[in-house]
């Protein structure tokens, strides 16, 4: 499954909202009823973290302000105030069927 | 705390290999899956393998099928990866990582440079 994120970089001022989308070649609805769509941050020289999984679920200790939506093969990754914290690359990530896929990030940075 | 810490990165030549480890703490590691994922420098994110918490369900991507083998001794609460035939294009940061579906755990990493 082709993940494909837009866009590939976010200028964005702060406290202004961003969006990220990620469109899969194929309908990420697990046969358990589940779709495994993950997003997630990675801030330059850190590994990968868990933000949104199963489209939408926040984990633990995320902040509010981001939010996961879509089904079937488009979804979105919404900020709603960037803050400065917010600056990286975001992946969006399928676990649906193997092999395992990732979008190409998109670098979000700061006007 | 749950933690994973990988080693047995290095330098080796095209055609060496290497074996890394995945250290994990902090969680019941025989119930849950590990994969390895990859970044190569300045890249994105690349899917390895994954190995099911009872080691009975293993899978790889393409790109290494044949050349790498994933395992897991829950006795020690460790994962690896074996990586035979090493490429240049395997020239990347090792994660690990826990669970399939809800990756809320990654390593620090382990650098593996394939170079003469």
């Amino acid at each position: 499954i082709v993940m494909t994120q837009t866009p590939l970089s976010s200028p964005v001022t702060l406290g202004q909202p961003a969006s990220i989308s990620c469109r899969s070649s194929e309908s990420l609805v697990h046969s358990d009823g589940n779709t495994y769509l993950t997003w997630l941050h990675q801030r330059p020289g850190q590994p990968p973290r868990l933000l949104i999984y199963k489209i939408s679920n926040r984990y633990s200790g995320v902040p509010d302000r981001f939010s996961g939506s879509g089904a079937g093969t488009d979804f979105t990754l919404k900020i709603s105030r960037v803050e400065a914290e917010d600056v990286g690359v975001y992946y969006c990530t399928q676990a649906t069927q193997f092999p395992i896929t990732f979008g190409q990030g998109t670098r979000l940075e700061i006007k | 705390e749950v933690q994973l810490l990988e080693s047995g990165g290095g330098l080796v030549q095209p055609g060496g290999s290497l074996r890394l480890s995945c250290a994990a703490s902090g969680l019941t590691f025989n119930k849950y899956a590990i994969s390895w994922v990859r970044q190569a420098p300045g890249k994105g994110l690349e899917w390895v393998s994954m190995i099911s918490g009872n080691g009975e369900n293993i899978y790889y991507a393409d790109s290494v099928k044949g050349r790498f083998t994933v395992s897991r001794d829950n006795s020690k609460n460790t994962a690896y990866l074996q990586m035979n035939s090493l490429r240049a294009e395997d020239t990347a940061v090792y994660y690990c990582s826990k669970g399939r579906g809800l990756p809320d755990c990654w390593g620090q990493g382990t650098l593996v440079t394939v170079s003469s």
